[in-house]
């Protein structure tokens, strides 16, 4: 079993929709978990952390469930510009990377 | 300027020929990274490094090497390349230590092995 799982999508929403990301993660001892955002033929860059207590940066909230081994992206009111590929990122002594969710915004 | 640079951009080279990859990072970070990426299999680490002379093995670094000869840069050999070889490369750095340091990638290198 892969140490990170995501849905590949494709998720296909219209602008203002709201669309959510899972992941879940096998080792129970990973320490800090990420959100990475990956453009088309670009390098990933960190979108956000994601606490235990969850948290929330403008139109993204994302959330952790230790327990259940699981993490959520929330994106509100989505934008065109939210078109891309979002990467779940699990630390457990290094970082792990879910193979990715990609996401189209449509007008 | 990029924090992050890579050389080349893009290549394309022959079965068995030796191709190095360079990586240069100006932000001042101990710990620098080397990850392929292929369609449906995401990200992978080659091998990493935490300081200069510093060198481990990540998950897939077998037909790899690298040489970390200074702070800011971290190189990866292909001593004779084979077609499964090719990927989009990432080189990663990180400041030192703490469980929630971002990881800054390079602009990738796209290397084709004929």
């Amino acid at each position: 079993r892969k140490e990170v799982e995501q849905d590949p999508g494709p998720f296909n929403v219209p602008e203002g929709a709201t669309v959510a990301f899972n992941c879940t993660y096998s080792n129970s001892a990973s320490q800090s978990f990420f959100w990475y955002r990956q453009d088309c033929r670009k390098e990933p860059k960190l979108l956000m952390s994601v606490y235990s207590s969850g948290n929330e940066d403008g139109r993204f909230t994302a959330q952790l469930n230790r327990a259940s081994q699981y993490i959520s992206l929330l994106i509100r009111d989505s934008k065109l510009s939210d078109s891309a590929t979002y990467l779940c990122v699990v630390n457990s002594g290094a970082l792990n990377f879910g193979k990715g969710t990609s996401l189209l915004v449509t007008p | 300027d990029a924090d992050v640079t890579q050389t080349p951009r893009n290549r394309i080279t022959k079965t068995g020929k030796r191709i190095m990859l360079e990586c240069s990072q100006t932000k001042g970070h101990d710990r620098m990274y080397w990850y392929r990426q292929d369609p449906g299999l995401g990200l992978r680490l080659i091998y990493y490094s935490f300081d200069v002379k510093d060198i481990n093995k990540g998950e897939i670094s077998d037909g790899y090497s690298v040489s970390r000869q200074a702070q800011a840069k971290f190189s990866l050999s292909l001593e004779s390349a084979i077609p499964n070889q090719t990927a989009l490369y990432f080189c990663a750095t990180a400041a030192e230590a703490g469980v929630r340091n971002e990881q800054f990638f390079g602009p990738g290198t796209r290397l084709t092995v004929l």
